[in-house]
């Protein structure tokens, strides 16, 4: 059973430059929810998607975007990039995002904004 | 909003030696995932605890949950150096503006020879 797919797994983004991160779910699985993980702040939610539709949003501003599409894949939308944005950024992936089994997470994706 | 705290964040420990991590949550929620994560990785899922009294164990490890006291403990049995890495427990909060998981600041766990 194939786990949760995110691409790319580095990059390396320019102050004021946009980026798009791809999180493919464990098949059958309908919600992604993703996260970013920095030193200082921990793991902090940004956002939920369950059968294309946005269920639930964190405290994030604006530049931070993201949809699902029919077959579950997920995008996430960063623009006008800024230092801070720098992360390691984790999609998880669960059947329904009300999860008795569980979250499973992928690799990750780590950016860097210089 | 749920506040999840951890403790000890940081955690030396010589092989052989057994230890406990807490995981302490403000608001009621019924189940509660610890997580793994190595250096640069993502996050592993070690157990699922999904009832008051709940305990489970793999290997070391053995987690529990009372969620009348909204504390879930991780119990490591005689450590050794492949345990090295951060535990992260994380409270279900489905629905809340948090996010559906809410989690702890992480414990890093050292477990030398």
């Amino acid at each position: 059973k194939a786990g949760v797919t995110q691409t790319p797994r580095y990059l390396i983004k320019t102050r004021g430059q946009q980026v798009t991160l791809s999180c493919s779910p464990i098949s059958g699985h309908r919600s992604v929810s993703w996260y970013q993980q920095t030193p200082g702040q921990g793991l902090q939610f940004l956002f939920e998607y369950f059968s294309e539709t946005q269920r639930n949003k964190g405290n994030f501003p604006g530049r931070f975007s993201g949809r699902q599409f029919s077959n579950s894949r997920s995008e996430m939308n960063v623009s006008t990039l800024e230092l801070g944005d720098s992360a390691l950024y984790l999609c998880a992936s669960s059947s329904d995002g009300w999860a008795g089994g569980g979250y499973t997470f992928g690799s990750g994706t780590r950016l860097t904004v210089v | 909003e749920l506040k999840v705290e951890q403790n000890p964040l940081f955690l030396s420990m010589q092989e052989g030696k057994n230890y406990t991590i807490y995981c302490n949550y403000s608001t009621t929620s019924d189940r509660l995932y610890w997580y793994r994560q190595d250096p640069g990785k993502s996050l592993e899922s070690l157990f699922v605890l999904l009832s008051n009294g709940a305990v489970k164990q793999e290997g070391r490890l053995m987690a529990s949950l009372d969620t009348k006291a909204r504390l879930s403990t991780l119990h490591i049995t005689a450590a050794v150096h492949d345990l090295s890495a951060t535990y992260f427990c994380a409270v279900s909060n489905y629905g809340g503006s948090q996010g559906n998981l809410i989690f702890g600041k992480g414990t890093k766990l050292s477990v030398k020879p």
